[in-house]
């Protein structure tokens, strides 16, 4: 089955605790990508890779680091979580040129 | 660099009436397309519609049309006959073939009134 699948899917943590939201797709696509969703505020990028070892910077970068070693995967690092981190975290998926994007179950996230 | 607007933060629509919901998007590329996805109160996001630039027709998804206007440069999506299960949250996105990534809107809320 076609999927793009995030972990965890709900997490807990404390201030300054490092942590990684795993991205993993099954569908050989090229573009990946992270947003975050807040209240009023829509689906805000965050980065985006159009393919092994190529990401770019989205709206709301700050705070975050992610990397592209393999296709399949699109890890997004919080290297220290701060409380303004606290959202819904999507990865999402596309073929280059592709005509949707395959969007992962979302990540809930609470820095305290 | 690309835009998409949605003025509507929220609207309102009776069941079984029709309803549209605004997009307008800015981009200096010829060459993109417009997206329409929901995402109901469970969380995930739902494809629903997909226009090309260069499609000569508007989309057309069962319940749901994209009322295309490429001069006005706005990608209107239109549901017909609204059901209870059409509340949701509804983001307009675009992806240019020259950049190839996806700009999302901040949405629009719509409750269907019974």
């Amino acid at each position: 089955e076609a999927q793009v699948t995030q972990n965890p899917r709900y997490l807990i943590t404390v201030t300054g605790k490092k942590l990684t939201v795993t991205c993993s797709q099954n569908m050989n696509h090229e573009y990946m990508s992270w947003y975050r969703q807040d209240p009023g505020l829509g689906l805000r990028q965050i980065y985006y890779s159009m393919n092994v070892e190529v990401t770019d910077k989205g709206d709301v970068p700050e705070g975050y680091k992610v990397s592209r070693k393999e296709k399949r995967n699109f890890p997004l690092i919080l290297e220290s979580p701060s409380p303004n981190q606290t959202s819904l975290y999507f990865c999402a998926s596309s073929l280059k040129g592709g005509n949707t994007i395959y969007f992962g179950e979302g990540s809930w996230l609470t820095v305290v | 660099a690309q835009k998409i607007t949605q003025t509507q933060p929220g609207m309102f629509v009776q069941e079984k009436e029709a309803v549209t919901l605004d997009c307008t998007y800015d981009t200096s590329d010829p060459s993109y397309g417009l997206f329409w996805y929901k995402q109901p109160s469970s969380g995930e996001m739902i494809f629903l519609i997909y226009q090309g630039s260069y499609d000569q027709q508007n989309a057309t998804e069962g319940r749901y049309s994209l009322n295309f206007q490429k001069a006005r440069k706005s990608a209107n999506l239109v549901i017909s006959a609204s059901q209870l299960g059409d509340s949701a949250m509804y983001f307009c996105a675009m992806r240019d073939d020259y950049g190839q990534n996806f700009v999302f809107g901040p949405g629009t809320r719509l409750s269907v009134l019974p």
